[in-house]
């Protein structure tokens, strides 16, 4: 069955430093997002990319934030320079079509810790 | 803005029914989803409405009311790999609005 992936599983860095998460979204999908989960804490909104740019994007998505398609297949996060609060859970989730049942398939997660 | 309220946890044992609700105010609806999230795992999709009613898929029921702005999950006959959170998520455009989830424990 085909799945989101990710890498790395676990990414320590320290603060002021630039990460780069990586997703290999589900192969026929279109439209490619970026969730993050800080620990104890609710599933947030982060992007959405569709067509090669940005389709909409929340507030916590500022200007430290850049996501790319590099290529056919990966789809990536750039943090610039992290904080301690990015530590968190970052999910890459894809999805053939934006409408209706169209569900978002998640990815295994990459754990960030900032120290 | 989202608001997206379900109860924080819930314990029901093994073979029993559990409801799980969800109540939004949110500034747009293109559908509400339902996902299964194990401790320190992805979500996994349950169940999808759009539409006012009940949907049936195994053991799982998701209800919807847009006009109350309200959902609910049915997990039925449970068992212990159940034990997980659910998360109500709203779709916007292309976003999926999330709550805080509602942790089930099943016990024996």
């Amino acid at each position: 069955e085909p799945e989101v992936t990710q890498t790395p599983s676990h990414q320590v860095t320290q603060m002021g430093q630039e990460v780069i998460l990586r997703c290999v979204p589900i192969s026929n999908h279109l439209y490619f997002y970026w969730y993050r989960q800080i620990l104890g804490q609710k599933v947030e909104f982060l992007v959405s990319f569709y067509n090669n740019e940005i389709s909409e994007k929340s507030e916590i998505f500022d200007d430290q934030f850049s996501v790319e398609r590099p290529d056919g297949s990966n789809f990536t996060l750039k943090i610039r320079s992290t904080k301690l609060e990015d530590s968190a859970m970052y999910f890459c989730a894809s999805s053939d079509l934006a409408g209706g049942p169209n569900e978002q398939f998640f990815g295994p997660g990459t754990r960030l810790t900032v120290l | 803005g989202q608001n997206i309220d379900q109860p924080t946890e819930m314990t029901a044992t093994e073979g029993a029914i559990v409801q799980i609700n969800c109540t939004y105010q949110t500034s747009g609806f293109n559908g509400l989803f339902w996902y299964q999230q194990h401790a320190g795992e992805a979500p996994t999709f349950l169940s999808y409405n759009v539409l006012d009613g009940l949907e049936e898929k195994g053991r799982f029921s998701s209800f919807l009311s847009r006009s109350k702005g309200y959902s609910y999950l049915l997990l039925k006959e449970l068992q212990m790999k159940d034990s997980a959170s659910y998360l109500c998520a709203v779709k916007n455009d292309y976003k999926l609005s999330f709550g805080a989830g509602t942790t089930v424990t099943v016990r024996a």
